[in-house]
């Protein structure tokens, strides 16, 4: 089945500076790859998409990028504020379209003042 | 509603008891799944249901788990004789459709605590 691994799992940057938190996946298959940011107390919250016919998509201060030919995939936060500090999960589909999604651990940025 | 609702937000219950969380999801969502997240850790899947079709339950981590859909609309996550491994957050989320790769909404979860 698919298996999803993140990086880092800690991230502490300076406000102003980006972020990179990378992902990889097993399933060749899959081919949708959601971001998530969780916040304290509160559930995920879908912040950026991308699906396999693409290599990249941006979204204001965050963009998106994927490899399907090494199977990771990297979301990057530019100009960083201190509201960008959650959790941030990745993830893929299992079995192509057919199936649920499998989350990567998370990684907790911190982005200080 | 405008997002997924869950209830109750937070719910202590005694070890051994059982308990049942719901889920009400977004208006014209047929695809509604639960995850489960421990303290500090990422989400685990549990059980998705699609439409009318027989649920996929390869997530539950044991019988003592089970969940209903009723109507294809509200959904119920029962925990028999709770154990206090069971403690995490339930995170219950729909989607438009399992298909075609739609994103999910998350409900804001049940906070479960067995003492």
């Amino acid at each position: 089945g698919e298996n999803v691994e993140q990086h880092p799992s800690t991230l502490s940057v300076q406000e102003g500076d980006s972020a990179v938190i990378k992902c990889t996946y097993s399933d060749s298959a899959s081919n949708y790859f959601p971001w998530y940011k969780q916040e304290l107390g509160k559930g995920p919250q879908l912040i950026i998409d991308i699906r396999s016919n693409v290599g990249e998509k941006k979204d204001q201060r965050i963009a998106v990028t994927l490899n399907k030919t090494a199977k990771h995939f990297s979301l990057h936060i530019t100009e960083t504020q201190p509201e960008d500090s959650a959790v941030y999960f990745c993830a893929a589909t299992t079995r192509g379209s057919q199936g649920n999604l499998i989350f990567g651990k998370g990684t907790k940025l911190s982005v200080k003042p | 509603g405008a997002g997924v609702s869950q209830s109750p937000s937070n719910k202590v219950t005694e070890k051994g008891k059982d308990v049942e969380l719901r889920c009400d999801p977004i208006s014209g969502h047929t695809a509604l799944y639960w995850y489960r997240q421990s303290l500090g850790q990422g989400l685990e899947f549990l059980i998705y249901f699609q439409g009318n079709s027989a649920p996929d339950k390869s997530g539950l981590p044991s019988d003592r788990f089970s969940a209903e859909r009723t109507g294809g609309s509200v959904s119920t996550l029962t925990i028999q004789r709770t154990q206090q491994e069971d403690s995490a957050v339930y995170l219950c989320a729909s989607s438009l459709a399992m298909t075609r790769n739609y994103g999910y909404t998350f409900g804001s979860g049940t906070r479960l605590t067995v003492v």
